[in-house]
């Protein structure tokens, strides 16, 4: 599958753990966003990197929320102190971009569904 | 930031007739707009896109119409199918700073009646 892959595709957490999920972009896209989506609503955007930079954060819904792309290829997105409204599907996109601002389109993983209890 | 609005939130069409999804955006920056197409339990797909140079694309039964001057675009599906049952969600997003990244709208549960 040369798709975006996430991982794991559902999780189920105590309220107070910590989560991390990771996403593995097509191998060419320079380009990684997260996106969180609850249920009935369009995806929310978190944050991006382009290669390894992380050129946009503050989105990221609070503190508790992190993410990094150490190597430019896959991320992860971590949170801590899990609350109940965390509870939601977490989508990863890639897509390739160049500096004269052309790109292909954002291609979405399946997602992880992530259930605080 | 950008602003995306989305219209209707549901919408039932009897098979074979056309559907319209309306969008509307607030920065006036952004320049590609996509559509994507979500069915339950999966992953957001890209169905069309259109850039800001360009006011109308069509793919087969699927067209997207964009008007830069009033900031609203559209999706138009004809001769609609059981199988095109889903959520649509319509995005923005710009060349530059905070707009690189695609701004959603709210989606719009579309259901084709056999």
């Amino acid at each position: 599958d040369t798709g975006v892959s996430q991982n794991p595709r559902h999780k189920i957490t105590k309220r107070g753990q910590n989560v991390t999920f990771r996403c593995d972009p097509i191998s060419e896209h320079n380009r990684l966003y997260w996106y969180r989506q609850t249920l009935g609503q369009g995806p929310e955007f978190l944050t991006y990197f382009q290669n390894e930079a992380q050129l946009e954060k503050s989105r990221l819904l609070s503190d508790r929320f992190s993410a990094e792309r150490p190597k430019g290829s896959f991320s992860t997105l971590e949170i801590q102190r899990t609350e109940q409204g965390d509870s939601a599907m977490y989508l990863c996109a890639s897509s390739k971009w160049s500096h004269r601002g052309m790109r292909t389109e954002a291609f979405f993983g399946q997602g992880t569904r992530l259930t605080v209890v | 930031g950008e602003n995306v609005e989305q219209h209707p939130s549901t919408l039932s069409v009897q098979e074979g007739d056309s559907a319209v999804i309306k969008c509307t955006y607030s920065d006036s920056a952004s320049n590609y707009f996509p559509w994507y197409k979500q069915e339950l339990g999966k992953r957001p797909q890209l169905i069309i896109d259109i850039r800001s140079n360009v006011g109308e694309k069509k793919d087969q039964r699927i067209a997207v119409t964009l008007n830069k001057t009033a900031k609203h675009f559209s999706l138009h599906i004809t001769e609609t199918q059981p199988e095109d049952s889903a959520v649509y969600f319509c995005a923005a997003s710009g060349a530059s700073g905070s707009a690189r990244q695609l701004t959603f709208g709210s989606g719009t549960q579309l259901t084709v009646l056999p």
